[in-house]
C-alpha cells in the first residue's frame, strides 16, 4: 500500500484564490510527521511546512496551512491566495517514528499551476 | 537559516568516467544526510542514508559500489557515481536533517548527464 497518496496530479488555480493540495497517508506508527515541499522548475526542494502527530492545532506557516484530519490520515495544504510564483510542483511526505534513520516517504507530487 | 549547498549544479560527463557530487550544510551541522534520484516528472526516491562518521546505508537496489557516499564531517557529504553510463542520467538531490526541527532540507539538485 501506498504510505503517502496525492491524488491530484495537476491543479489550476486563479491568482489570488485559495487552493487545497491533498495528501492521505498511512501508518501504524502512533507517532510521525508531515511534511509539505515545494520544488520549482529549478528543482529546489523548499520546506513549506510540518504538522506533528501529537500536534493539537493545525500547522499554520503564512499563506501556507496544513488541514491535519487524523482520524481522517489526511495533511491537505491550503494554500491562500495564489501567487503566480506559486507555480510548482508540492510534494506531501512523512517520517514515521520507529525509522530511526528519520527517512521521508514522499508521495508522487502534485503540479500547481496559478493562473493570472 | 537551515540552508544546504549542492556542487556542482550540473554536470556532464563521458560514460565510464566518475562524477563526484558535494552537499554541504551552511549554518548547521549534520549528523545525517540523505541522497535522492529524481526521473523528469517523478517523485524523490531515496537512494541512501549517509551518517558522519560511518558507513551509508542503501536502500534496496541501490549499488553501493557504484554510488560511493562518503560523510567525512558534520557538514559535508558527497556522492561520487562511479563509472557513470547514459542510465545514470538524472538529478540529484540531497538532503541534511536538522536535529533540533527533525527537518530535512534539500540542496538545490545536481543534474548530471552522461553521454
Amino acid at each position: 500500500a501506498q504510505k503517502i497518496t496525492q491524488t491530484q496530479p495537476g491543479m489550476f488555480v486563479q491568482e489570488k484564490e485559495a487552493v487545497t493540495l491533498d495528501c492521505t497517508y498511512d501508518t501504524s506508527d502512533p507517532s510521525y510527521g508531515l511534511f509539505w515541499y515545494k520544488q520549482p522548475s529549478s528543482g529546489e526542494m523548499i520546506f513549506l511546512i510540518y504538522q506533528g502527530s501529537y500536534d493539537q492545532q493545525n500547522a499554520t506557516e503564512g499563506r501556507y496551512s496544513l488541514n491535519f484530519q487524523k482520524a481522517r490520515k489526511s495533511a491537505n495544504l491550503v494554500i491562500s491566495a495564489s501567487q503566480l510564483g506559486d507555480s510548482a510542483m508540492y510534494f506531501c511526505a512523512m517520517r514515521e517514528g520507529r525509522r530511526s534513520a528519520r527517512q521521508l516517504t514522499f508521495g508522487s507530487g502534485t503540479q500547481l499551476t496559478v493562473l493570472p | 537559516g537551515a540552508v544546504v549547498s549542492q556542487h556542482p549544479s550540473w554536470v556532464i560527463c563521458k560514460s565510464g568516467t566518475s562524477v563526484k557530487i558535494e552537499c554541504r550544510s551552511l549554518d548547521f551541522q549534520a549528523t545525517t544526510m540523505f541522497w535522492y534520484r529524481q526521473f523528469p516528472k517523478q517523485s524523490l526516491m531515496l537512494m541512501a542514508t549517509s551518517n558522519e562518521g560511518s558507513k551509508a546505508t542503501y536502500e534496496q537496489g541501490v549499488e553501493k559500489d557504484k554510488f560511493l557516499i562518503n560523510h567525512a564531517s558534520l557538514t559535508l557529504s558527497t556522492l561520487t557515481v562511479t563509472s557513470a553510463h547514459p542510465e545514470d542520467s538524472s538529478f540529484y538531490i540531497c538532503s541534511a536533517r536538522l536535529a533540533t526541527t527533525d527537518t530535512q532540507y534539500f540542496g538545490p539538485g545536481t543534474r548530471l548527464t552522461v553521454l
